[in-house]
């Protein structure tokens, strides 16, 4: 089965702090994401990422940045943390350019 | 705005009956996905369904696809108290980025 591992569950900072949230994928994806879950407002795309190196903005790309160095892991960068990041955060892997997700467990972001 | 937009917010219905479940969009589309989420988990994809097919099958599920009304509907048969979960659409673009819908909450009571 297909293994995506977000390092952390819940998570819980402080405003102006700089945040890491780290996930790792065993299925040698070449595609990741990176989005945030809200409360009425679904599922949105962060950063995405199509190989090593590279990464695109999504939607809602502000107040973030990614890293990839290494195809399996992609960090997503809380540059400094404002209440409004406050939010579940979702990591995914896709082998190809199209074609089904693979989730990770997520991790509960609270900015205090 | 959201791509897709499911329909209703909520459905809450007894073991044993079918669950259907609406989504719709708003543009041209190369597939249409359907996740499940269970409580503080993550999606778990369950089906895709390519623009040019209309129906598609997997166990207790069915979805449906129609493109000149841009929607979609997604069938659980049978339905089981472990079947509860929120689900969702999304659609994928030549972009191939997934846009996601809000979600409908699904509880099947035992």
């Amino acid at each position: 089965d297909v293994k995506v591992t977000q390092s952390s569950r819940y998570l819980v900072k402080r405003t102006g702090e700089k945040v890491f949230l780290e996930c790792v994928q065993d299925m040698d994806h070449e595609n990741m994401f990176w989005y945030r879950q809200d409360p009425g407002l679904g599922l949105r795309l962060i950063y995405f990422s199509y190989d090593v190196k590279m990464k695109e903005k999504g939607d809602i790309p502000e107040g973030y940045s990614v890293s990839r160095e290494k195809k399996e892991r992609f960090s997503l960068i809380l540059e400094s943390a404002s209440t409004n990041q406050t939010s579940m955060y979702l990591c995914a892997g896709r082998r190809g350019r199209v074609g089904p997700q693979h989730f990770g467990d997520g991790t509960r972001l609270s900015i205090l | 705005s959201q791509q897709g937009e499911e329909d209703p917010q909520a459905l809450s219905i007894q073991e044993g009956e079918n669950a259907t479940m609406n989504c719709s969009y708003k543009t041209s589309i190369n597939n249409l996905q359907w996740y499940r989420q269970n409580s503080g988990r993550g999606l778990v994809h369950l089906i895709l369904i390519r623009s040019n097919e209309r129906e598609k099958h997997s166990g207790r599920l069915r979805v449906t696809l129609d493109t000149s009304k841009k929607s979609s509907s997604l069938l659980i048969t049978a339905s089981r108290a472990a079947d509860t979960a929120s689900y969702f659409c999304a659609t994928e673009t030549s972009g191939s980025r997934l846009t996601f819908g809000e979600g409908t909450q699904l509880t099947v009571n035992p």
